[in-house]
């Protein structure tokens, strides 16, 4: 069984400011991690499907590095924007080929005041 | 292309009824997932389909919990009798079909709210 773990719990950062946030699970068989970004009542949105060590990933003001020999990934936001308030969440695979199914971790819960 | 609908959006039953849960994929998903999410918990993971078939269901907590996906397109997840500790939200995802169906983006629906008095 993966243990996930992603830190912050939360976070409140001003509108404007840059901020990051960190997922860790087991470094040893490794098959992919996707991030996803949640607000309450909506669907959970995916960000990133990170398959490979070093993997480095951007949409928009949005990115995520990937460190599977030590276990981490971390999901940056620069410029942070009132849009950008919602739950980030990090999920590895616990099997690969068509078998996998996701891990979540609990989220780090961004808000972001104007 | 629509996207993954699940219905109802909310519902409120007694200890000791029955819910059923429904779940519409995106069309030409063969890869369907539940997933549950309990207050102040992680979201978990309950069951897969591909097309019809149960790929994985060592998710699902217990015998009161029915999955079904009988034609390979929508799905239904029934409970049956509810318990006060099935509250939650319950998702569904899917993803497209292949080998390595698990690296494939998993697009999820809204999520129905399960409230169990």
């Amino acid at each position: 069984i993966l243990n996930v773990e992603q830190s912050p719990q939360s976070l409140h950062v001003q509108e404007g400011d840059s901020t990051n946030f960190t997922c860790s699970f087991p470094s040893s068989n490794f098959y992919a991690l996707h991030w996803y970004r949640w607000e309450t009542a909506k669907s959970p949105e995916a960000l990133f499907v990170m398959t490979l060590n070093g993997d480095e990933k951007k949409k928009g003001r949005i990115s995520a590095t990937l460190n599977t020999k030590e276990g981490y990934s971390y999901l940056y936001i620069k410029g942070s924007q009132p849009e950008d308030s919602a739950t980030y969440l990090c999920a590895p695979l616990n099997y690969g080929g068509s078998q996998g199914n996701l891990i979540f971790g609990k989220g780090t819960k961004l808000s972001v005041k104007p | 292309e629509a996207g993954v609908t699940q219905f109802p959006s909310h519902s409120v039953i007694e200890k000791g009824q029955t819910v059923t849960l429904r779940c519409d994929p995106i069309s030409g998903h063969d890869n369907l997932y539940w997933y549950r999410r309990v207050m102040g918990k992680e979201i978990k993971f309950l069951l897969h389909f591909v097309k019809e078939s149960k790929q994985d269901e060592s998710g699902m907590p217990n015998n009161r919990f029915l999955a079904e996906r009988t034609g390979g397109t929508y799905s239904t997840l029934k409970v049956q009798p509810a318990e006060l500790e099935d509250s939650g939200v319950y998702f569904c995802a899917s993803s497209k079909p292949g080998l390595a169906g698990a690296y494939n983006e998993q697009f999820f629906g809204p999520g129905t709210r399960l409230t169990v008095l």
